[in-house]
C-alpha cells in the first residue's frame, strides 16, 4: 500500500496568512494526488486535483503543485471559511490511501 | 448540483451485518463515474472501503475485501455497502463519494469529487 505522510497535523493561522501544508508519498505517484476540504457535519468539498489542476467553483487562492512524491496544498489568504481539516488522496493505485489530515485551526 | 447522502441504522450489534445506502440526486448513477465508500474510526484516518464502476464493476480494499459487498441500484439511484461480522473496530463515520478518474490510467483509480455528510455507526451490544 502506498503510504501518505501529511504534515502538518495541526497547524494555527490567522485571517490573512498563507498557509502551507504538505503530503509525502511512499513512492512515486506522479501526478494521481487530490485535495480536499472536510468540515464537521459538512460533506467535504474538493479543492484540487491532479496535484495542481483547482476543481470547478473552488477560489484561486488555493493551489497544488507537485509531483512524484512530494505534494503542497498552499491556501494564499486564509479566511474564516477556510478554518477546517485538509487531506491528501493518492489515486496512482489501489488500494486508495489518504493522508492523515490538517487541521487549520484560528490562532 | 450532485448530492448524496448515508443512510441505515446507527448501531450495529457486534458479529451482525452493517448495511448502508447512499442515495444520489442530481446525476444519474447509470451515466457514469465511480461510486465508493470511504470510513473514519474514531481517532483514526480515513480509510477507503470499496468502490464501484457504473457499468457493475467492483473494487475493494484488500484489507476488508473477506466481509464487504458493495451494490448499485440504478432504478433507484442509490448504491449500498454490507460488511459482515462487524466488532468495535468497525465503529466509525461512513462516508460515500463519487469518484473522477482524471487523468484516466490502465489502473482504474480516481479521487473522490462528491461527498456525503457522513453517518456514524456504532457497533456495541
Amino acid at each position: 500500500d502506498i503510504q501518505m505522510t501529511q504534515s502538518p497535523s495541526s497547524l494555527s493561522a490567522s485571517v490573512g496568512d498563507r498557509v502551507t501544508i504538505t503530503c509525502r508519498a511512499s513512492q512515486a505517484i506522479y501526478n494521481y494526488l487530490a485535495w480536499f476540504q472536510q468540515k464537521p457535519g459538512k460533506a467535504s468539498k474538493s479543492l484540487i486535483y491532479a496535484a495542481t489542476s483547482l476543481q470547478s467553483g473552488v477560489p484561486s487562492k488555493f493551489s497544488g503543485s507537485g509531483s512524484g512524491t512530494d505534494f503542497t496544498l498552499t491556501i494564499s489568504s486564509l479566511q474564516p471559511e477556510d478554518f477546517a481539516t485538509y487531506y491528501c488522496q493518492q489515486y496512482y493505485s489501489y488500494p486508495l490511501t489518504f493522508g492523515g489530515g490538517t487541521k487549520v485551526e484560528i490562532k | 448540483q450532485v448530492q448524496l447522502q448515508e443512510s441505515g441504522p446507527g448501531l450495529v450489534k457486534p458479529s451482525e451485518t452493517l448495511s448502508l445506502t447512499c442515495t444520489v440526486s442530481g446525476y444519474s448513477i447509470s451515466s457514469g463515474y465511480y461510486w465508493g465508500w470511504i470510513r473514519r474510526p474514531p481517532g483514526k484516518g480515513l480509510e477507503w472501503i470499496a468502490s464501484l464502476y457504473y457499468s457493475g464493476s467492483t473494487y475493494y480494499n484488500p484489507s476488508l475485501k473477506s466481509r464487504v459487498t458493495i451494490s448499485v441500484d440504478t432504478s433507484k439511484n442509490q448504491f449500498s455497502l454490507t460488511l459482515s461480522s462487524v466488532t468495535a473496530a468497525d465503529t466509525a463515520v461512513y462516508y460515500c463519494a463519487r469518484g473522477d478518474p482524471y487523468p484516466a490510467s490502465a489502473a482504474e483509480t480516481y479521487y473522490f469529487d462528491y461527498w456525503g455528510q457522513g453517518t456514524l455507526v456504532n457497533v456495541s451490544s
